[in-house]
């Protein structure tokens, strides 16, 4: 089946510095990435959707010169916190679109634990 | 708007016990359903989904799930869990013709299942 990994899985950095999340497609090609925001016992919350080789469509309430989205290539976007704060602490997930034919197959990564002190 | 309410936070049964998780959603158009199962510290695993065809979907693991367009609801099913069932389960809903895009996911619902 089709793999998504995440990169690192667990950081921790301190308020002011930035930190870069990896998600990459193991075995398809994904034109769509989604990055999700996690908060300890409540729901994915969809941050932005990211296209390969163009900019990334943010949701509504999220700051998109802090969470920087690249997708240069078909198997890797990645996520940039700059400036984390403590508030920023939270579980992303990453998911990639699989687009076979008709049947659109959306996989989700492990997840990173980020962790601002 | 798009919008999924799963009805029960938590959801304590008894091992070897039926199971149902409950889903309802709002949509205009024609939508795409999910269910994902989130281990501790994990990412989310698909469960099932309903895209088309038979109302009723099977699933992983024993699960299976219900698309009730006249209800818009989409509850989750299990007739005997065990306690390695116990997770928390998201129900997601996707709308869009050929696929789907984003999903927007309910609050999650809490299975624990106790010896």
């Amino acid at each position: 089946g089709a793999v998504v990994s995440q990169h690192p899985s667990r950081v921790i950095c301190k308020s002011g510095t930035s930190v870069k999340i990896e998600c990459r497609s193991l075995d398809f090609q994904a034109t769509t990435m989604f990055w999700y925001r996690q908060f300890p016992k409540q729901s994915l919350m969809l941050m932005a959707t990211s296209n390969e080789g163009s900019k990334a469509t943010y949701e509504q309430g999220v700051e998109k010169d802090k969470f920087l989205i690249n997708h240069a290539s078909l198997t890797l976007s990645t996520l940039t916190v700059t400036s984390a704060h403590p508030e920023d602490s939270s579980f992303y997930i990453c998911s990639a679109r699989e687009d076979r034919q008709l049947v659109h197959e959306q996989y989700f990564g492990p997840g990173t634990r980020l962790t601002v002190t | 708007a798009q919008s999924v309410t799963q009805l029960d936070s938590q959801v304590p049964v008894f091992e070897e016990a039926p199971v149902e998780l409950r889903c309802n959603y709002s949509s205009s158009v024609s939508v795409y359903l999910f269910w994902y199962v989130q281990y501790p510290n994990q990412g989310l695993q698909l469960l099932l989904k309903y895209l088309s065809g038979s109302t009723l979907v099977k699933g992983i693991n024993g699960f299976e799930a219900e698309f009730n367009k006249s209800q818009t609801s989409f509850h989750l099913r299990k007739p005997s869990v065990h306690i390695s069932d116990t997770a928390e389960y998201f129900c997601a809903v996707s709308e869009g013709a050929g696929g789907y895009n984003k999903l927007i996911f309910g609050a999650g619902t809490r299975l624990a299942v106790h010896p």
